[in-house]
Order: structure tokens, then C-alpha cells, then sequence
């Protein structure tokens, strides 16, 4: 069964600590995605690569940076935690062809306080 | 700029019920729309993906159509049972870069 794994289901850091998410992936996919998820707001996209060492900015790329240095890995980078980076955050990804569909991660649920 | 609705935001049916869920998108121009269901706290799951050039899709008790001319697709969910109690997500890949634009939603809660 295809897979993407979240290395963190819950995690609570202080307010300016460097945070790592990290997220790998057993298909081969070129695509991977980072959403986060607050209510009200619904999912939106933070950053997201087409290959390897390649990142694109999504909606909301502010505050995070992004590394994938290799295929199946990618990682979200909060370089300072704030509060309002609390959130539900979901990795997910995709072949690279436009008609394939997506496949998400179990998600990081993230406390900043 | 593509936006996507559904509706309702909420719904609550007693156990057996057979049950649509809507979604509409503005832009016709889409490669594909998914369904997801979400857990409360966890990740999404895909239910159903229906390409641009197709009409439905079909798994189990789950039938998912598309009309694209009209910007609309369903969700139809027979014989409902507590355990598909949950948050409904639609999806449409769109646009040069081929993102996903999500809907907000549908929670549905199925009372035994």
C-alpha cells in the first residue's frame, strides 16, 4: 500500500525555536505538497516541489522554507515558531502527470506556545 | 480564480439513510476532482478520483459524478452507517501548475 509518512503526529515547541516537519514518501512521486489546516480557513498550500532541490511558493509561504534533497523527502522549515503557526499540517503527494491524484499524510498536529 | 463550495456545511442522518453530498467549483478548465474524507485529528483519505473526461466513479457503497459544464459533482453515500461519520472534502486540480483548490467541507454525522 502507497504510503506517506508524517515523522510526528503531535508536537509542542516554543515560541522561536527552528522546527522541522518531516515527510517521506514510498511512491516515487515527483510532486509533494505541504497544506496546513486551521478551522474556518479550510487547507491551504504552503510550499510545494516538482523534483528534487526544486521548491515553488504556495498561498501562504511566510514564516517557513522548505528542503528536499532527495526524492522520496520533503521537509517544512518553521525558522521561528510563532503562535499563529499553530495548526494541523498535512504533507501529501503525487506522480507528476496532472491527472493523477493526490496522497496525504496522517498530518502534524502543531502547538506553538 | 477557482473557488470551490460545498454544501451543506453540516448534515445528520439517521443510520440507513442514502445521502448526497454537493460540491461545485467556479472554472470549468480542471484536470481532475477528488474526494477525501478526514477523520477528526488525522489525515485525508481519497475516496474517489474522477478525471476531467469522465462522467462518475464508483467504490463500494460510494458513487462520486462530475459535470464538468456545470461546474458541479456529488457524492453519493448508500445505506449510511455510524462508521462514515466524518468531514467530506472535495478537491479540483487546476491551473498551469496543476494545484489542488479544496472546498471547505462537509461534516456528516450518521446517529445510530
Amino acid at each position: 500500500d502507497v504510503k506517506v509518512t508524517q515523522s510526528s503526529r503531535y508536537l509542542v515547541k516554543r515560541t522561536g525555536e527552528k522546527v522541522f516537519l518531516e515527510c517521506v514518501q514510498d511512491m516515487d512521486h515527483e510532486n509533494m505538497f505541504w497544506y496546513r489546516q486551521d478551522p474556518g480557513l479550510g487547507l491551504r498550500l504552503i510550499y510545494f516541489s516538482y523534483d528534487v532541490k526544486m521548491k515553488e511558493k504556495g498561498d501562504i509561504p511566510e514564516g517557513y522554507s522548505v528542503s528536499r534533497e532527495k526524492k522520496e523527502r520533503f521537509s517544512l522549515i518553521l525558522e521561528s515558531a510563532s503562535t499563529n503557526q499553530t495548526s494541523m499540517y498535512l504533507c501529501a503527494s503525487s506522480l507528476r502527470g496532472r491527472m493523477d491524484g493526490y496522497t496525504f499524510g496522517s498530518g502534524t498536529r502543531l502547538t506553538v506556545v | 480564480k477557482q473557488e470551490v463550495t460545498q454544501i451543506p456545511a453540516a448534515l445528520s442522518v439517521p443510520e440507513g439513510e442514502n445521502l448526497v453530498l454537493n460540491c461545485s467549483f467556479t472554472d470549468s478548465a480542471i484536470y481532475n476532482l477528488q474526494w477525501f474524507r478526514q477523520d477528526p485529528g488525522k489525515g485525508l483519505t481519497s475516496l474517489l478520483l474522477i478525471q476531467s473526461s469522465q462522467r462518475e466513479q464508483t467504490s463500494g457503497r460510494l458513487n462520486a459524478s462530475l459535470d464538468k459544464s456545470s461546474g458541479r459533482s456529488t457524492l453519493y453515500i448508500a445505506a449510511s452507517q455510524p462508521g462514515d461519520s466524518a468531514t467530506y472534502l472535495c478537491a479540483v486540480r487546476t491551473g498551469n501548475t496543476g494545484k489542488l483548490i479544496f472546498g471547505q467541507g462537509t461534516t456528516l454525522q450518521v446517529k445510530p
